[in-house]
């Protein structure tokens, strides 16, 4: 069945370092890619998506890219701030049923 | 301004009990959702419903119930069945069922149960 795999964390970087975080996926057809954040106690916010192939999703300076070659997710930002520290989830949306399939979610923790 | 509303926040109960957890939203979404979430844990989904009137079982409905008798509400009775209750349970909307529609999440309701 579709499945996403994430890169376990807690992942811990300094102020102003470049992050990846990476996202693989399994399924048939063609999904769309999805990352989440969550803030400690909240819900959860779309951080950015991407529908087909070779597209690239774009927010607060986060981009990720659907490569279907690689088959792969990974959402990366050039600066990080003490402000990013949050979970992201990495989802995926199948043809074969309308339900989101999620990652376990990578914790950032980033350090001033 | 349009959003999914959960209440409460936080919510205590007896172990034995039944307790209703409450979600609306002001989108006009058709489809809506139920989460789990334990600590350090992804989400884990319990019902979801495409339409009024209709739901459908996620992974792991056993001793949770729901109903969707108007668009906009999609609420959660966790009933004494389910047999480790305590855990984040996050509600979600979007637009329709579909590949591309992504999911509007509410603030979540913290549930401990004793």
């Amino acid at each position: 069945g579709d499945s996403v795999t994430q890169m376990e964390g807690p992942v811990t970087l300094s102020e102003e370092a470049f992050l990846t975080i990476n996202c693989t996926y399994t399924a048939t057809g063609y999904p769309s890619l999805f990352w989440y954040v969550q803030y400690p106690g909240e819900g959860l916010q779309l951080l950015l998506k991407a529908t087909k192939a070779d597209d690239k999703g774009s927010n607060k300076g986060f981009e990720a890219t659907y490569r279907k070659e690689t088959t792969s997710f990974h959402l990366e930002k050039g600066s990080v701030q003490v402000s990013d520290s949050a979970v992201y989830f990495c989802a995926l949306s199948s043809d074969s049923n309308y339900q989101l399939i999620w990652g376990a979610g990578t914790k950032l923790i980033i350090k001033p | 301004d349009g959003g999914i509303t959960q209440s409460p926040k936080y919510l205590f109960r007896k172990e034995g009990q039944n307790v209703t957890l409450s979600c609306e939203q002001n989108l006009n979404h058709d489809a809506m959702y139920w989460y789990r979430q334990d600590p350090g844990q992804g989400l884990r989904l319990i019902y979801y419903s495409q339409i009024v009137n209709d739901f459908q079982k996620g992974d792991i409905a056993e001793g949770y119930s729901v109903s969707r008798e108007k668009k906009e509400s999609f609420p959660l009775t966790v009933t004494s069945a389910q047999k480790n209750p305590t855990a984040f349970y996050l509600c979600a909307s979007s637009q329709r069922p579909g590949t591309s529609y992504e999911q509007y999440f509410g603030p979540g309701t913290r549930l401990t149960v004793t």
